[in-house]
């Protein structure tokens, strides 16, 4: 069975500090993507990375998927409270025809 | 593109009663996912579907649940009877063909609580 670790499980900073989210295997996954989930409402992708090393920004976001294709950073730069809320990772299976492995989540709190 | 829709948005109900979930998929999505999520489990998957046949279910939890997808715009997970552990929120997603490790479209969710 697959896992993914994140960490940590729950972080709370202020407006404007910096951030980083990690999510962890002793897996190797074909792609790792990452999921914002906000109360009341189902998670809502945010990237994939799918490349041993690669890096994607989204604005204030940068995600990195390790060289070894078992673990994956985000980093939030000058964060803002509508930043809030649970951030997922989800590994996919280095063998085909199976399904999405899915973190814990980090609860991510921005206080104004 | 409305979205997964799911309903009931919030079910409340009694030990041992029958509760019945239901999923619209996206148009066009042919992979159908229930999952359930909850603070000690985080987000499991329960079941899923491609082209309306049941793919994995080894996530189901027992036999008192079981889910149907009777045709590619409709599905419904049943719990039967409920248990007071049953409550958490239920998750339907959906895919593009043949992309079963997603990305995944989710609907807002049923929240079940079962006194």
């Amino acid at each position: 069975t697959q896992l993914l670790e994140q960490s940590p499980q729950f972080l709370s900073i202020q407006e404007g500090e910096n951030l980083t989210v990690y999510c962890n295997s002793s897996s190797v996954f074909s792609s790792l993507q990452w999921y914002r989930q906000e109360p009341g409402e189902g998670p809502v992708l945010l990237v994939t990375v799918v490349t041993g090393g690669e890096v994607k920004k989204l604005k204030r976001l940068t995600f990195q998927f390790g060289d070894a294709r078992k673990d994956s950073s985000l980093h939030i730069t000058a964060a803002q409270p509508g930043d809030t809320g649970l951030y997922l990772c989800a590994g996919g299976p280095e063998t085909s025809g199976s399904r999405l492995t899915f973190g814990e989540g980090t609860q991510l709190t921005v206080n104004p | 593109d409305a979205g997964v829709i799911q309903s009931p948005r919030h079910e409340v109900t009694e030990m041992g009663q029958e509760v019945t979930l239901r999923c619209k998929p996206i148009s066009g999505h042919d992979y159908l996912f229930w999952y359930r999520q909850t603070m000690m489990r985080g987000l499991e998957l329960l079941i899923y579907f491609n082209n309306n046949v049941p793919i994995d279910d080894s996530g189901m939890p027992e036999d008192r649940f079981s889910a149907k997808m009777p045709n590619a715009s409709f599905s419904t997970l049943k719990i039967q009877p409920s248990e007071p552990r049953d409550s958490a929120v239920y998750f339907c997603a959906s895919s593009f063909p043949l992309r079963d490790t997603g990305p995944l479209h989710f609907g807002n969710g049923t929240r079940l609580t079962v006194t």
